[in-house]
């Protein structure tokens, strides 16, 4: 069963960039029955997506935070990696990332999350 | 701004039946799969029911969902303490490209 933790600092700075890593056990990243998604929720709010990963690089970004995120795969490591740029208390929230089976697109396995501070 | 509306709350007694509804458009429910998650307090969201009315193993046939055009349904039925929660209903967009969530429900057992 797929399984998957999120790393990064707890805490960034206005205006600089978050970047959080996510590690796959438990399987391939390289597998074709999935993507490979971020979602956040800021706190006491609800989800919102961010965007997905396909193995081979192929992407999909939420259109309102296009402009400033990027995620990327990593096959050898068995991991993908968000940024977002240009941060401010707005992006506060907890982080997870998950899988997302390539039929429907939405999340089914879950990390724990990770809680991203955005203050000076 | 979430592009599918669920209601805020609902509420029901130990034992009854709920039902949260999950409103969208041609765009996404209609046309692409519905899921449903539990999010117990502090903890990550758990999937309930995938491509609109499958359960995974381990989830117990107290849950159910269903959809109909642009809406979806989940019912929990013989409703426990243990089943105070947040649910959110979440599918593909083909307009927006991207995945979207609903508003949320909290589920209170008074």
């Amino acid at each position: 069963q797929l399984q998957l933790q999120e790393s990064g600092p707890g805490l960034v700075k206005p205006s600089e960039t978050l970047s959080l890593t996510c590690t796959v056990s438990g399987g391939s990243i390289s597998s074709r029955d999935y993507y490979w998604g971020w979602i956040r929720q800021p706190p006491g709010k609800g989800l919102e997506w961010i965007g997905s990963i396909y193995y081979s690089g192929s992407t999909y970004y939420n259109p309102s935070l296009k402009s400033r995120v990027t995620i990327s795969v990593d096959t050898s490591k068995n991991q993908f990696s968000l940024k977002l740029s240009s941060v401010t208390a707005a992006d506060t929230a907890v982080y997870y990332c998950a899988t997302l089976p390539a039929a429907v697109m939405t999340p089914d396995a879950w990390g724990q999350g990770t809680l991203v501070t955005v203050s000076s | 701004q979430s592009v599918l509306t669920q209601p805020p709350s609902v509420s029901a007694t130990p034992g009854q039946k709920v039902t949260i509804s999950c409103s969208g458009s041609s765009f996404n429910i209609a046309n692409n799969y519905v899921s449903w998650y539990q999010q117990l307090p502090g903890t990550a969201p758990k999937l309930l029911i995938y491509e609109n009315n499958k359960r995974p193993s381990g989830i117990p046939d107290r849950f159910s969902g269903s959809k109909s055009g642009t809406s979806a349904t989940l019912g929990i039925t013989g409703l426990q303490t243990g089943d105070e929660a947040d649910y959110y209903c979440g599918t593909w967009d083909s307009s927006l490209s991207a995945g979207v969530f609903g508003t949320g429900t909290k589920v209170n057992v008074v």
